[in-house]
């Protein structure tokens, strides 16, 4: 069974710009978070898309958005980049419920200049 | 507020020894933990996934325990190699919380010395 991917692997990006990175979640898994990394703030939980419904969000500006189509892939789209937005992206997907497994996928690193 | 907390935040042990990773979180009513290692610029590999109902689980060399009333897991990692020097993080879904949301703790970055 082939794991949850992400793409594209690296993005520079010039502040002001805006960027869409893309997740496949793993087949049959019908739920997908997305988390932001950096090493000042660890990992911070973005937002939860289940069954195209985002089912919770993050305390982030509304700049982060999401998406999720109904094959359960997913898309989160930043505008209006800053440089703080400079971070490794990591989606992760999961089956129904709060009871099951995480599996993480590469990570977007995303590089604002 | 679900808080996630690993300490210490390094540790350097030499090949062999047995590794002991602390966890704590300050709110009990959780759905499970799950350990996960990170190695650098890399994505998240789980580990190990304790339910709430559940004390403890295995995997090889991996034992993970969970004490819900007092806050705290605890991952131990038996004759440590070299190949297991990456950052540890563990996490919870928290049963207040909407959905899937993990709560991460900071993480512990491990170095086995050969």
């Amino acid at each position: 069974k082939a794991g949850v991917t992400q793409t594209p692997r690296y993005l520079i990006k010039t502040r002001g710009q805006q960027v869409t990175l893309s997740c496949s979640p793993i087949s049959g898994h019908r739920s997908v978070s997305w988390y932001q990394q950096t090493p000042g703030q660890g990992l911070q939980f973005l937002f939860e898309y289940f069954s195209e419904t985002q089912r919770n969000k993050g305390n982030f500006p509304g700049r982060f958005s999401g998406r999720q189509f109904s094959n359960s892939r997913s898309e989160m789209n930043v505008s209006t980049l800053e440089l703080g937005d400079s971070a490794l992206y990591l989606c992760a997907s999961s089956l129904e419920g709060a009871l099951g497994e995480q599996y993480f996928g590469p990570g977007t690193r995303l590089t604002v200049t | 507020k679900q808080e996630v907390t690993q300490i210490p935040a390094a540790l350097s042990v030499p090949e062999g020894e047995n590794l002991v990773l602390n966890c704590s979180f300050t709110d009990s009513a959780i759905y499970n933990l799950q350990w996960f290692r990170q190695d650098p610029g890399k994505g998240l590999t789980s580990l190990l996934l304790i339910q709430s109902s559940q004390r403890e689980q295995t995997s090889g060399r991996l034992n993970a325990s969970l004490d819900k009333s007092s806050g705290r897991s605890t991952l131990y990692i038996a004759a440590s190699q070299p190949g297991d020097s990456a950052t540890y993080l563990c996490a919870v879904i928290g049963i207040k919380a909407a959905g899937n949301k993990l709560t991460f703790g900071g993480g512990t970055r491990v170095l086995v010395k050969p």
